[in-house]
């Protein structure tokens, strides 16, 4: 029942873009986006509630297609900031389900 | 904005030994928390879901008896870890959905990292 995401990893230099994909095998009713850095405890980033909605702060934004089951999290002109490990969560029966992670890597 | 706050953050407890981990919702209620477990550089796992005044719901694989989880008010969940052996040794989560409506997501405590020696 965890959503699967890619890549499992990524290395960017400062200012290029990055994709992370999450698909679940089940109709969603919503989609979260974390960021966890090492030794902390996972930070909200976003949530996407209907199909077709896109949100997005500073630089990091998301798309959600319900209907495929996917969500897509959009990092552009990164910043070393950005570096950590980006975690979906979907909401299926009122309890979040988290996939593996993506290991972000930004360098200067 | 929402807070939750988790004790401790780490412990290194004996075999054998059991081990309370506390979660508490310092400026909104919390009706339902959940707790993961984490192993390092693995995703979260989900281990069961308080609910406030009534028994927890844990997850397929994981021993009630071993993690007992006690929600005994609107702000305060706590997880024992009884009779703990080196394999419990993880990063102890807890969360709960931020009040304020949907869109807000889930707020996580800072975590607790268990070593059992």
């Amino acid at each position: 029942q965890q959503p699967v995401q890619s890549p499992q990893a990524v290395i960017l230099r400062e200012g290029e873009d990055a994709v992370i994909n999450c698909s679940s095998s089940k109709a969603l009713y919503s989609v979260h986006w974390y960021r966890q850095k090492h030794g902390e405890a996972p930070v909200f980033l976003m949530i996407l509630l209907k199909g077709g909605e896109q949100k997005g702060h500073d630089k990091i934004s998301a798309s959600f297609n319900e209907k495929k089951q996917q969500s897509s999290l959009y990092l552009t002109a990164s910043q070393l900031s950005y570096s950590g490990t980006y975690f979906c969560g979907t909401e299926i029966a009122h309890d979040m389900r988290f996939g593996a992670g993506t290991r972000l890597t930004v360098k200067p | 904005g929402a807070v939750v706050s988790q004790h401790p953050s780490r412990v290194i407890c004996k075999s054998g030994t059991s081990v309370k981990i506390e979660c508490r919702s310092l400026d909104f209620q919390a009706t339902t928390m959940f707790w993961y477990r984490q192993f390092p550089k693995q995703s979260l796992m989900l281990m069961a879901t308080s609910n406030e005044g009534s028994k927890a719901t844990y997850e397929q694989g994981v021993e009630k008896d071993k993690f007992l989880i006690n929600h005994a008010s609107l702000t305060l969940s706590t997880l024992t870890v009884t009779s703990a052996h080196p394999e419990d040794s993880s990063f102890y989560i807890c969360s709960a959905r931020t009040q304020g409506g949907v869109h807000y997501g889930y707020t996580f405590g800072s975590g607790t990292r268990l070593t059992v020696v």
